[in-house]
């Protein structure tokens, strides 16, 4: 089955400054790689999803890049502000039939200082 | 617009009872549906997963089961939990559309903590 390793585990920044959290995957029947944002007590939210006939997405202050061949895939979090931290999670996904099964990442730890 | 619901938002429940939580989905129809679990400080594990009606696949051997009664509804239940089923349990949903990915929502979440 698929496998996703994700890094840094904890990651520190000061306001203002880029974040990039990076994962891998294992699978190459994979095709699709969404990040959610969990913050403390609260559910997992999308903020930004890739499919994999694109290298790269971006949302404003949100960046990801995807790189096939290698199976790597990233997050990119620019002019970061206090309320983006959190914990944040990639994940990889191919099809079973018509359902589509995630298989997350084990989560990067964000904090954002003044 | 889609919505999804799920209760009890927690659940604290004592070793050998028995489990029901319920999650339904507004806005959409033929949905996929999952299960998840999430340990305190972990990522997310798949356990269940529904295309339609009466059809779950299960994705982890365990002391848990699913059901789908209806479309739009997707139950998780246990005859006698264990110590090791605490956490926090969300449903999700997604559209079906073809043979494509679609994106997985999430719903509020029940936390289940067992005495």
């Amino acid at each position: 089955g698929e496998n996703v390793e994700q890094h840094p585990s904890t990651l520190s920044v000061q306001e203002g400054d880029s974040a990039v959290i990076k994962c891998t995957y294992s699978d190459s029947a994979s095709n699709y790689f969404p990040w959610y944002k969990q913050e403390l007590g609260k559910r997992p939210q999308l903020i930004i999803d890739i499919r994999s006939n694109v290298g790269e997405k971006k949302d404003q202050r949100i960046a990801v890049t995807l790189n096939k061949t290698a199976k790597h895939f990233s997050l990119h979090i620019t002019e970061t502000q206090p309320e983006d931290s959190a914990v944040y999670f990639c994940a990889a996904s191919s099809l079973t039939g018509t359902a589509s099964k995630l298989t997350f990442g084990t989560g990067t730890r964000l904090q954002v200082t003044l | 617009s889609q919505t999804i619901h799920q209760w009890p938002a927690t659940l604290v429940q004592p070793v050998g009872s028995p489990l029901s939580l319920e999650c339904t989905v507004e806005g959409t129809s033929n949905p996929n549906l999952y299960w998840y679990r999430q340990a305190a400080g972990r990522g997310l594990q798949l356990l269940f997963y529904s295309v339609g009606i009466g059809q779950i696949s299960s994705e982890v051997p365990q002391n848990l089961s699913a059901s789908r009664p209806q479309d739009r509804q997707f139950i998780l239940s246990s005859k006698k939990l264990l110590l090791s089923d605490s956490g926090f349990y969300l449903c999700a949903w997604s559209a079906r559309v073809g043979v494509s990915n679609q994106p997985q929502h999430f719903g509020y979440g029940t936390r289940l903590s067992i005495l």
